[in-house]
């Protein structure tokens, strides 16, 4: 089946500054590529995807650049802000969603 | 349109015990996902309903169910409770099965003694 890994774990980073998590995967055939942000106690939230036909896809600070060849995908986050603080999952579906472990990112003011 | 819903929202029970939680999804979404949220695993999919029948099933075993109704709403059992199953599941909607965006529920915090 299809196996995501995440990196990193974790994430501080000051306010203000850009944030980068990468996702590999392991099924060629997978072509939806979503990432989640889940703030503490609150459930999961789509907050960008891509799909296998788009290299990139920008929405405001955040950007997803997704690479077939390499089976690799990533999430950016720029000028990033204390709101921004959160556990982060990409996914890739197969025949299934498959997330990642997740990354927990802090921003510090 | 309301948000998934999920009950109970927590539940204890002890080992060898059974226990079903219930999804419903969003009016008009008829495929439902369940995930189990441990620490350090992230979401681990469990299975995929899609117009009453199991489109897909993760690795788990044979102890965890799941059946989807008519109106779209899903259950999922399981049976035989161990220690490890201890952990948060949350149910997901979405309008269709497959690459589609997937709206969760606020999750079953289920404690095994």
């Amino acid at each position: 089946g299809e196996n995501v890994e995440q990196h990193p774990s974790t994430l501080s980073v000051q306010e203000g500054d850009s944030a980068v998590i990468k996702c590999t995967y392991s099924d060629s055939a997978s072509n939806y590529f979503p990432w989640y942000k889940q703030e503490l106690g609150k459930r999961p939230q789509l907050i960008i995807d891509i799909r296998s036909n788009v290299g990139e896809k920008k929405d405001q600070r955040i950007a997803v650049t997704l690479n077939k060849t390499a089976k690799h995908f990533s999430l950016h986050i720029t000028e990033t802000q204390p709101e921004d603080s959160a556990v982060y999952f990409c996914a890739a579906e197969g025949y299934a969603l498959n997330f990642g472990k997740g990354t927990s990112l802090l921003v510090t003011p | 349109k309301a948000g998934v819903t999920q009950t109970p929202r927590y539940l204890i029970k002890t080992r060898g015990q059974q226990v079903t939680l219930s999804c419903s999804p969003i009016s008009g979404h008829r495929s439902v996902s369940w995930y189990q949220q441990t620490p350090g695993q992230g979401l681990q999919f469990l299975f995929e309903y899609f117009s009453e029948t199991q489109r897909n099933k993760g690795n788990f075993p044979g102890r965890f169910s799941g059946r989807q109704f008519s109106n779209s709403r899903s259950e999922m059992n399981v049976s035989t409770l161990e220690l490890g199953d201890s952990a948060l599941y949350l149910c997901a909607s979405s309008p269709i099965a497959g690459k589609d965006e997937q709206f969760f529920g606020p999750g079953t915090r289920l404690t095994v003694l």
